[in-house]
């Protein structure tokens, strides 16, 4: 079964610039989260959907960063404009179910450095 | 709300040499508790899960841990260890409609 499916895997670019990093969840999942993860910040929730609604984006960092979730099976999370400060690896991830009782599957993340 | 508490950043064994990973957590209604793998530029993985049914879990890789309630721990451990364990670990705690949250992560080291 395919597994959570993030692209890029890397991405380079240069500060002031938009980026836009995808993710498609298990197909049948209910709920969609974000994640950021530095080596000072560790693993860090910025937002979260359940059935494609916004939730809670409580730990969206700034205006600058935006999430969708146009349906089930594709999300996006921008960055406008980016700054170096959020180079990270971001993760998203999906599980299905009562959000406290199921596990979260994880993607590979997408690396994200910015110049 | 709950929290959970990884103890110490860094944990170095030796291969063949037991793996204790600790975790405590605090929550005031019974807890769902998970301890994830994270290998080099991977996510997160899941090594198992504790959802009331039994007290000691086994996991993938020969991982498994025990919930303690008198304690509020769900430590991980392994018998032996193997040079590819040598990772980052998760644990994390939810309880019904929360978010799950993590712990701080715990890097195994595994030396020859």
């Amino acid at each position: 079964d395919a597994g959570v499916i993030q692209s890029p895997r890397h991405e380079v670019t240069e500060m002031g610039q938009e980026v836009t990093l995808r993710c498609k969840p298990i197909s049948g999942h209910d709920y969609l989260f974000w994640y950021r993860q530095t080596m000072m910040r560790g693993l860090e929730l910025l937002i979260y959907f359940n059935n494609n609604v916004p939730i809670d984006d409580s730990g969206m960092p700034e205006d600058r960063f935006s999430a969708k979730m146009p349906n089930a099976s594709f999300s996006t999370l921008k960055i406008q404009p980016s700054e170096p400060r959020d180079s990270a690896v971001y993760f998203c991830a999906s599980s299905f179910g009562v959000m406290g009782n199921q596990p979260q599957h994880f993607g590979d993340g997408t690396r994200l450095s910015i110049l | 709300a709950q929290s959970v508490t990884q103890l110490g950043s860094h944990v170095s064994v030796s291969e063949g040499a037991l793996v204790l990973l600790r975790c405590n957590y605090s929550s005031s209604v019974p807890p769902y508790l998970f301890w994830y793998v994270q290998y080099p530029n991977q996510g997160l993985q899941l090594l198992l899960k504790y959802t009331s049914a039994a007290t000691l879990v086994k996991g993938i890789n020969g991982f498994e841990a025990e919930f303690k309630k008198s304690e509020t721990s769900f430590h991980l451990t392994k018998p032996s260890a193997h040079m590819s364990d040598a990772a980052e670990y998760f644990c994390a705690v939810g309880t019904g409609f929360q978010k799950l949250v993590f712990g701080t992560g715990t890097r195994l080291l595994v030396s020859p």
